[in-house]
């Protein structure tokens, strides 16, 4: 199998303050991770692509210094919104894809999604 | 940049009746993904495709890989209530995975 699980599934937070959303993959190692960000009805918008060791490589338009990315381990990667507001509020989704080597590392498997609601 | 287009948008079918969506392509592909998404859920993989002109089926779902690698299609067939969601296609990039703007299915009991 491929688990991905996402921690928290709902969290709402005060204006200003930040939000940490993990990401791990449960029986896989990833080398690289995905963040999305995902607006009612409409399709993943990708923000970022974290590679384990690494700084991770964000898509145009995207505050890097908001949005912060951390891929410590093979199997964790975290996004941390830092001061909050409630425009930042919307689905957050990551992924992740097995290390090279795997059969279907092509794959990329996702996880259960963070709703993110800053009143 | 690489853009997908999938088609339709929406669906409202009845219980029972088969169900086919597509995506195209500017750009080539190496290996296309169909996802389901349900409401306040991360999207689910339901089919890979890695060679030109695969067909490859799960169940009720079968899926091609266009022989020139700028399309694919999915199939359901006999869709049940459990099919409601939003269906998503995706191409895989060398790094990234671009997605189609998802099909809206509903179904009517």
């Amino acid at each position: 199998g491929a688990v991905v699980s996402q921690h928290p599934s709902r969290v709402i937070c005060k204006s200003g303050t930040s939000v940490k959303i993990e990401c791990r993959s449960l029986d896989f190692q990833a080398t690289t991770m995905f963040w999305y960000r995902q607006f009612p009805k409409q399709s993943l918008m990708l923000m970022a692509t974290s590679n384990e060791g690494s700084k991770a490589t964000y898509e145009q338009g995207v505050e890097k210094d908001k949005f912060l990315i951390n891929h410590a381990s093979l199997t964790l990667s975290t996004l941390t919104v830092t001061s909050a507001h409630p425009e930042d509020s919307s689905f957050y989704i990551c992924s992740a894809r097995k290390s090279p080597g795997h059969i279907m590392n092509t794959e990329a498997f996702f996880g259960q999604g963070t709703r993110l609601t800053v009143v | 940049g690489q853009q997908l287009n999938q088609s339709p948008q929406s669906m409202f079918i009845q219980e029972g009746e088969d169900v086919s969506m597509n995506c195209t392509s500017s750009s080539i592909f190496n290996t296309w993904l169909w996802y389901k998404q349900e409401p306040g859920e991360g999207p689910v993989l339901l089919i890979a495709l890695y060679k030109a002109g695969e067909l490859t089926s799960n169940g009720r779902l079968t899926a091609q890989f266009g022989i020139t690698r700028k399309d694919s299609f999915l199939n359901i067939s006999a869709s049940i209530p459990s099919d409601v969601g939003i269906y998503f296609c995706a191409g895989q990039g060398a790094q990234k995975l671009v997605f189609g703007q998802g099909t809206r299915l509903t179904i009517n009991p």
